[in-house]
């Protein structure tokens, strides 16, 4: 089993749409969960740290579900600048790397 | 405050060269991760180092692969006699104690 696991996509949304992404880890011990945003061919970029409570930064809603081993991102009124592919991370688990999923790539239509 | 440098951002090799890749830190980071990403998969963590500490090389291939961080100047990822499977985007990144780590633009190694 893949240690951190994402439906590849693409996903195809118009702007202004609502979007959201799901993966699943397999480390039960895994200590830090994060959403991070990679361009094409560009490094990837913190976008938020995700916690059991949920948490909420402007347009984007992050959801941990430790029991389940799952995390969920859900982006509101989609911009085309919120194309890129989606990495589900997190850290722990007995390794001092981050450890990444393949990513979910989002492409925002006009 | 500079972001992590990388360099260089490409590099070509023919195999069995060598390919030396050089990463600064962001100023007052003192932790170093080297990771890779093949075409079409995910970043892999490679190596995890302080200053002139590797404090853990659970991902690194056993041969060819090392990695330094030294008391002055940049860490340095060093493949030797380099095969097209090496062929990929290496990242950098740094973070202050075990906080969030901050990528670099990455170097992108072809091996023809």
């Amino acid at each position: 089993r893949k240690e951190v696991e994402q439906d590849p996509g693409p996903f195809n949304v118009p702007e202004g749409a609502t979007v959201a992404f799901n993966c699943t880890y397999s480390n039960s011990a895994s200590q830090s969960f994060f959403w991070y945003r990679q361009d094409c061919r560009k490094e990837p970029k913190l976008l938020m740290s995700v916690y059991s409570s949920g948490n909420e930064d402007g347009r984007f809603t992050a959801q941990l579900n430790r029991a389940s081993q799952y995390i969920s991102l859900l982006i509101r009124d989609s911009k085309l600048s919120d194309s890129a592919t989606y990495l589900c991370v997190y850290s722990g688990g007995g390794a001092d790397g981050l450890t990444f999923g393949k990513g979910t790539h989002l492409i925002i239509q006009p | 405050n500079a972001g992590v440098m990388q360099n260089p951002r490409h590099l070509v090799r023919r195999r069995g060269q060598e390919a030396r890749l050089r990463c600064s830190p962001m100023k007052g980071h003192s932790h170093v991760y080297w990771y890779r990403q093949l075409p079409e998969e995910g970043l892999k963590f490679m190596v995890y180092l302080q200053k002139e500490n590797i404090i853990d090389e659970s991902g690194m291939p056993k041969e060819r692969f090392s990695a330094e961080f030294p008391k002055e100047g940049p860490s340095i990822l060093r493949i030797q006699q380099v095969v097209r499977g090496d062929s990929a985007a290496y990242f950098c990144a740094s973070s202050q104690s075990s906080d969030t780590q901050y990528f670099g633009p990455g170097t992108r190694l072809t091996v023809l």
